[in-house]
């Protein structure tokens, strides 16, 4: 079946841009989360829903990341005002539920000049 | 929060021979442990899990151990081949594992000689 999807997979913003990043979850799945993954390390924690309620925001670095569920299928993870510290690759996973795994995208690689 | 440490950051083996990877983590509140996969340019791949009620897990070749005392817990690759090598990642996460973020150690580059 069909995994988690993310898009645009590659990002290049120009400094002081806004970016939105989209994750289509596993249909059906309740949970869903981000990560950011800096180069050549594990990735971190940034934020949770459930269904549309966001339970977690702790791992957003700043006020300038906003993510939202508004239907409680499909996320989109938006970052005002790009910095240079913010190039990453953004992760998406989603869950079916509370016991579950959790099942990742491929990524969106965004690199900010 | 929780701290997860993954030794070592990389390995070499000689196909065929075993491969282990150890994690320690900080909060003995955490009770979900999984080990992903990840290759170059994708994200990471689930390859096994266990959870704080259980000790040891295999799936083939791939084993997972777990010592709650020590807090610590072990990935076992027997008979490597060619496409075990990759980054692997262990994590720890309070919930069963999709309710709350997955807490990852910096990743071991596994490296297959042929």
């Amino acid at each position: 079946g069909a995994g988690v999807s993310q898009s645009p997979r590659y990002k290049v913003a120009k400094r002081g841009q806004d970016v939105a990043l989209r994750c289509d979850p596993i249909s059906g799945h309740v949970s869903l989360f981000w990560y950011q993954q800096a180069l050549g390390q594990g990735p971190e924690f940034l934020t949770y829903f459930q269904n549309e309620a966001q339970l977690d925001k702790s791992g957003l670095p700043s006020d300038r990341f906003f993510a939202e569920r508004p239907e409680g299928s499909v996320s989109t993870l938006k970052i005002q005002r790009t910095q240079q510290e913010d190039s990453a690759v953004y992760l998406c996973a989603s869950s079916p539920g509370p016991i579950s795994e959790q099942y990742f995208g491929p990524g969106t690689r965004l690199t900010v000049t | 929060g929780e701290n997860v440490e993954q030794h070592p950051s990389t390995l070499s083996v000689q196909e065929g021979d075993s491969a282990v990877i150890k994690c320690t983590y900080s909060d003995s509140a955490s009770n979900y442990f999984p080990w992903y996969k990840q290759e170059l340019g994708k994200g990471p791949q689930l390859i096994i899990d266990i959870r704080s009620n259980v000790g040891e897990k295999k799936d083939q070749r791939i084993a997972v151990t777990l010592n709650k005392t020590a807090k610590h817990f072990s990935l076992h690759i027997t008979e490597t081949q060619p496409e075990d090598s990759a980054v692997y990642f262990c994590a720890a996460s309070y919930s069963g594992g999709g309710a709350d973020g997955l807490t990852f150690g910096k990743g071991t580059h596994l490296i297959i000689q042929p």
